[in-house]
């Protein structure tokens, strides 16, 4: 069966201007969490949703960050004036539910560049 | 979530078996160790997991010590495609936790021919 998918693959944009990320997880994960890989600073983690809620926002780094899930199925974190330490790979994650150790399966990601 | 340890960098010849090693000495009772590793350019990969007993499947063994305080991931017979960074993560569940994953450093495996 197909994986996780992100979309763009990679995305390239100025200072300033908004991005929105798409995920969409494995059908029948109904746990969805984002994170942020960036140079010297590793895997963060971002957001967590259950369903359409999203228990755990702890991680999002900024205001200028937010997600939404809707149907329980994908998923869009969107950057609003958008910054340079912003760049960074953005990988999304599901799991067949949260809070059990069901293990979470990645998507390749989405390599932001902003000038 | 309790931290481990592991060493930055190891070597492995192809067709060996690649032991990978990691501490997790202030792990608590109901947290699970997990695997994953990266490949250059691709998403964190699950490998395997466990609670307190040794574990196989396709990819990997994993030997988890009586005290629970360390851990091995064993590869048995590395090839070139395995080469990439490891991720030994505590991973806790309740609470406030929802069972995130908070990678370290790694350690990055290099299998040579």
């Amino acid at each position: 069966g197909a994986g996780v998918s992100q979309s763009p693959s990679n995305k390239v944009t100025e200072k300033g201007k908004d991005v929105e990320l798409r995920c969409d997880p494995i059908s029948g994960h109904t746990a969805l969490y984002w994170y942020r890989q960036s140079l010297g600073q590793g895997l963060e983690f971002l957001i967590y949703f259950q369903g359409n809620s999203a228990p755990d926002k702890s991680g999002l780094p900024s205001d200028r960050f937010s997600a939404e899930r809707t149907g329980g199925s994908v998923s869009t974190l969107t950057i609003q004036r958008t910054q340079q330490e912003d760049s960074a790979v953005y990988l999304c994650a599901s799991s067949l539910r949260g809070g059990s150790n069901q293990p979470q399966h990645f998507g390749d990601g989405t390599r932001l560049s902003i000038l | 979530d309790a931290k481990t340890t592991q060493p930055p960098s190891m070597d492995c010849a192809e067709g060996r078996a690649a032991n990978l090693p990691c501490n997790h000495s202030t792990i608590s009772g109901n947290e699970y160790v997990y695997w994953y590793r990266q490949i250059h350019s691709q998403g964190p990969q699950y490998i395997i997991h466990g609670l307190k007993n040794n574990e196989t499947n396709e990819m990997a063994s994993l030997i988890i010590t009586e005290d629970r305080k360390s851990s091995t991931l064993i590869l048995p017979h590395a090839t070139l495609r395995d080469t990439a960074v490891y991720y030994c993560i505590v991973r806790s569940f309740g609470g406030t936790s929802y069972g995130k994953l908070t990678f370290g450093q790694g350690t990055i495996l290099t299998v040579h021919p």
